[in-house]
């Protein structure tokens, strides 16, 4: 079956734009979440959605936000960008149940990797 | 609240050999503990979990973990190193029992790149 798929793999944008990133989970997951990764700050929790509702946050500030649509794809978006967030975005999909951590966790997509200038 | 360390952010050593890849967490629940590798301009990929149960479990490519509660440790190994091994590994903890359920969100180590020496 298909993995997750997040687009665009790549982007470059101008400090004080805003952006999007996408992701497609893996058929029949209703959870996604997203995560930062930078080489300064490593991997960190962004949010999640489950079933088209933010289900948990990490510390980022309001400029971060997403949401998640129906069919469970999510969509992050990133306003008046900084150079500072440069970073690769993953997104994790998974069923969304505690039944799903004990038998298969989270699958990671490849990334979108922004490079803001 | 919980916390991962990993020991060690770059480890090397000869293909064939024993690879050791340490990992300790914090954790004020009981865990659920994961070890993820990640290739260059890759994600994560799933090597092996502890939710419940036995406590030394056993994942892809001939890794193994095993969780110590008493020693707060799920250390990463495996008998003999091979050249396609060489990346990225991150240990991860996520709160674990039912009354955690909703709540499940992972917090990583800082990752320990492992090199293979021919």
């Amino acid at each position: 079956k298909a993995g997750v798929t997040q687009t665009p793999r790549y982007l470059i944008k101008t400090r004080g734009q805003q952006v999007t990133l996408s992701c497609s989970p893996i058929s029949g997951h209703r959870s996604v979440s997203w995560y930062q990764q930078t080489p300064g700050q490593g991997l960190q929790f962004l949010f999640e959605y489950f079933s088209e509702t933010q289900r948990n946050k990490g510390n980022f500030p309001g400029r971060f936000s997403g949401r998640q649509f129906s069919n469970s794809r999510s969509e992050m978006n990133v306003s008046t960008l900084e150079l500072g967030d440069s970073a690769l975005y993953l997104c994790a999909s998974s069923l969304g149940t505690r039944g799903n951590l004990l038998g298969y966790g989270y699958t990671f997509g490849s990334g979108t990797r922004l490079t803001v200038v | 609240a919980q916390s991962v360390t990993q020991l060690g952010s770059h480890v090397s050593v000869s293909e064939g050999a024993l690879v050791l890849l340490r990992c300790n967490y914090s954790s004020s629940v009981p865990p659920y503990l994961f070890w993820y590798v990640q290739y260059p301009n890759q994600g994560l990929q799933l090597l092996l979990k502890y939710t419940t149960g036995a406590t030394l479990v056993k994942g892809i490519n001939g890794f193994e973990a095993e969780f110590k509660k008493s020693e707060t440790s799920f250390h990463l190994t495996k008998p003999s190193a091979h050249m396609s091994d060489a990346a990225e590994y991150f240990c991860a903890v996520t709160p674990g029992g039912v009354a955690n359920f909703g709540n499940e969100k992972l917090t990583f180590g800082t990752g320990t790149r492992l090199t293979i020496i021919p």
